[in-house]
């Protein structure tokens, strides 16, 4: 399987800060990367998918970029509402595999 | 409305069985891939099991080949999820959801599967 490695683990920041989550994966997956924001209690929340395309009714702060192996979500001026859990995912492979997540703390 | 509800889950004893049950609405069900996502108490998102839109073609994660078994029934609009042989480490809330070309659009608000004795 395809490891994922997302970097921090944990993140403190205040709003309004720029923060970027970094997500490495063990072979290239080319740009089959999706992140997703979780928030204590909620299902998953797709936010960008192909590395760079943003979903649908997601704020245009997010954006996603990389590719290969290396990959990066960030958000250019954190809102209140943005403090959540973050993960990766590849599905260059049918075995799809998730980061181990970053969580996202208010300083 | 575009949505997802599983079912099923609950406390069942370590060797026993569950049957997960995901109703989808508010899309075209039988046109999707469908997914089963599961996450451990207070750790990350591990990915399951897959069958196709038509149901002819299924995977597995290693962690429940041969103990899990997924399927569908376009005409109900449901996924399943069959779980046999459970262990402790099978403990998750379960999450289906809808595939868009491997990732996923669509997520429901989990089930609680409980494996203890």
């Amino acid at each position: 399987d395809i490891q994922m490695t997302q970097s921090p683990s944990t993140l403190s920041a205040s709003v309004r800060d720029r923060v970027t989550i970094t997500c490495r994966a063990s072979q290239s997956i080319s740009s089959w990367l999706a992140w997703y924001q979780q928030k204590p209690g909620k299902a998953p929340k797709l936010l960008i998918y192909k590395a760079s395309t943003l979903e649908s009714g997601v704020p245009s702060r997010f954006s996603g970029s990389g590719s290969g192996t290396e990959f990066t979500l960030t958000i250019s001026s954190l809102q209140p509402d943005d403090f959540a859990t973050y993960y990766c995912q590849q599905y260059n492979t049918y075995s799809t595999t998730f980061g181990q997540g970053t969580q996202l703390e208010i300083k | 409305e575009v949505q997802l509800l599983e079912s099923g889950g609950g406390l069942v004893q370590p060797g026993g069985f569950l049957r997960l049950s995901c109703a989808a609405s508010g899309f075209t069900f039988s046109s999707y891939a469908m997914s089963w996502v599961r996450q451990a108490p207070g750790k990350g998102l591990e990915w399951v099991s897959d069958i196709s839109g038509n149901g002819g073609s299924t995977y597995y994660a290693d962690s429940v080949k041969g103990r899990f078994t997924i399927s569908r029934d376009n005409s109900k609009n449901t996924l399943y999820l069959q779980m046999n042989s459970l262990k402790a480490e099978d403990t998750a809330v379960y999450y289906c959801a809808k595939e868009l070309g491997g990732y996923f659009d669509l997520w429901g608000r989990g089930t609680l599967v409980t494996v203890s004795s």
